[in-house]
């Protein structure tokens, strides 16, 4: 079954330091999202992203993030200078067509650990 | 903010049908009912998605009532390894799905 793959599994950085965080989602998907989840809490949203451009962003989303997707294949997460509060799991996710009745799948996470 | 509200936690003994409700009462004619879990930490898993029809998948039912304000994900026979947080969730549209806090399934031995 295809499924979305994240790289790393696991970040430790040190604050102030720039983080890549990536994503391969599923082949012949188009849409392409970023949640991330603080420990204890709830997933949020982050970014969606289509026809190279976002598509619709939440607060959380601010001038520190950006996406982009550099090939036909990888789909990155950068964030420009980490903050402690930046301590999360980062999931990708995407999904094939914009449909409602469609299903968007999620990648199994990369940890960041900013110390 | 989520458009779903789900009891916090539940508990179901292993091999019990395991039935986890989900209110939705502001849902709109074209949002579809989506429902994920959450093993741990790893990510969200996909299990069933309905609109206003009761589905059924190798994984779980969905019960959506008649008026489409609420929804029950049935799990037949719950085995350990069903312990997980449910989360019940209502598409808008195309670009984002919103989670609510979802309900703590324990499956009890």
């Amino acid at each position: 079954e295809p499924e979305v793959t994240q790289t790393p599994s696991h970040q430790v950085t040190q604050m102030g330091q720039e983080v890549i965080l990536r994503c391969v989602p599923i082949s012949n998907h188009l849409y392409f999202y970023w949640y991330r989840q603080i420990l204890g809490q709830k997933v949020e949203f982050l970014v969606s992203f289509y026809n190279n451009e976002i598509s619709e962003k939440s607060e959380i989303f601010d001038d520190q993030f950006s996406v982009e997707r550099p090939d036909g294949s990888n789909f990155t997460l950068k964030i420009r200078s980490t903050k402690l509060e930046d301590s999360a799991m980062y999931f990708c996710a995407s999904r094939t067509t914009g449909g409602a009745g469609n299903t968007i799948y999620f990648g199994e996470g990369s940890w960041l650990t900013v110390v | 903010d989520a458009k779903t509200t789900q009891p916090p936690s539940m508990d179901c003994a292993e091999g019990r049908a395991a039935n986890l409700p989900c209110n939705h009462s502001t849902i709109s004619g074209n949002e579809y009912v989506y429902w994920y879990r959450q093993i741990h930490s790893q990510g969200p898993q996909y299990i069933i998605h309905g609109l206003k029809n009761n589905e059924t998948n190798e994984m779980a039912s969905l019960i959506i009532t008649e008026d489409r304000k609420s929804s029950t994900l049935i799990l037949p026979h719950a085995t350990l390894r069903d312990t997980a947080v449910y989360y019940c969730i209502v598409s808008p549209g195309t670009y984002k799905y919103i989670f609510g806090t979802g309900t703590r399934l324990k499956v009890l031995a």
